[in-house]
């Protein structure tokens, strides 16, 4: 059974820079897993912001980009918001099947 | 536009069944997936399974396998999930969303609470 594994939470300023880990038990992260991150809310359905690894949907903020790095996909958030507290969640395809990590709670702070 | 709109709350007993509904506009159905995503209260987001765009063909997660079924009424464009022998850690809202194929997720619906209580 395969596990994603991502950093159960995370703190950043305002502004500044951080960066969101996904990594898979099947081993490393390929842009064959097809990684997508969705970002939610407290009451609100989640909402895709990266697509197949490294692509944004039209309502993805531009400080928001997808990437792989050490095997791992990647978040990376530059230039954050308070907007951006939330909870960050990776779905992967390494195994055959559709595996949610286990959600990143980011705090802005 | 697109969208996906869910149906409304349910409250079921352990043992029973429930079929929830969502029903999809705006875009051709059989070129996209259809997915089942449940988030337990206060946990967070379980695959569960897909419907391929052929509409007779699925994939389940391990962990549902022989207890849910994921269907398509294409004359009214509603998708179903139907959850077999409902147990108390069911309690979750259950959300639709659609794929292209390649991992090309976008639109979600709003989620549906199931509680199954006694």
């Amino acid at each position: 059974q395969t596990v994603v594994t991502q950093e159960p939470s995370l703190t950043v300023s305002p502004g500044g820079t951080v960066t969101l880990t996904c990594a898979s038990s099947t081993g490393a992260v390929t842009s064959g897993c097809f990684g997508n991150w969705f970002q939610q809310k407290p009451g609100q359905a989640p909402r895709p912001v990266i697509y197949s690894t490294t692509n944004k949907h039209s309502w993805t903020p531009a400080r928001f980009s997808g990437s792989l790095l050490g095997g791992k996909a990647v978040l990376t958030l530059s230039g954050v918001q308070p907007e951006d507290e939330s909870d960050f969640y990776c779905l992967l395809f390494c195994g055959g099947t559709w595996v949610f990590g286990g959600g990143t709670r980011l705090t802005v702070l | 536009q697109v969208q996906l709109v869910q149906s409304g709350a349910e409250v079921k007993k352990p043992g029973a069944s429930v079929k929830l509904s969502c029903k999809a506009s705006g875009y051709t159905l059989t070129d996209y997936y259809m997915h089942w995503v449940r988030q337990a209260p206060g946990q967070g987001l379980e695959w569960m399974g897909l419907l391929r765009p052929s509409g007779d063909s699925t994939k389940y997660a391990q962990k549902f396998q022989g207890r849910v079924t994921m269907t398509r009424d294409t004359s009214t464009s509603t998708f179903y999930m139907e959850l077999s022998s409902l147990r108390s850690d069911d309690t979750a809202v259950y959300y639709c969303g659609r794929e292209k194929y390649g991992g090309y997720y976008d639109y979600w619906g709003q989620g549906t609470l199931l509680i199954v209580s006694s």
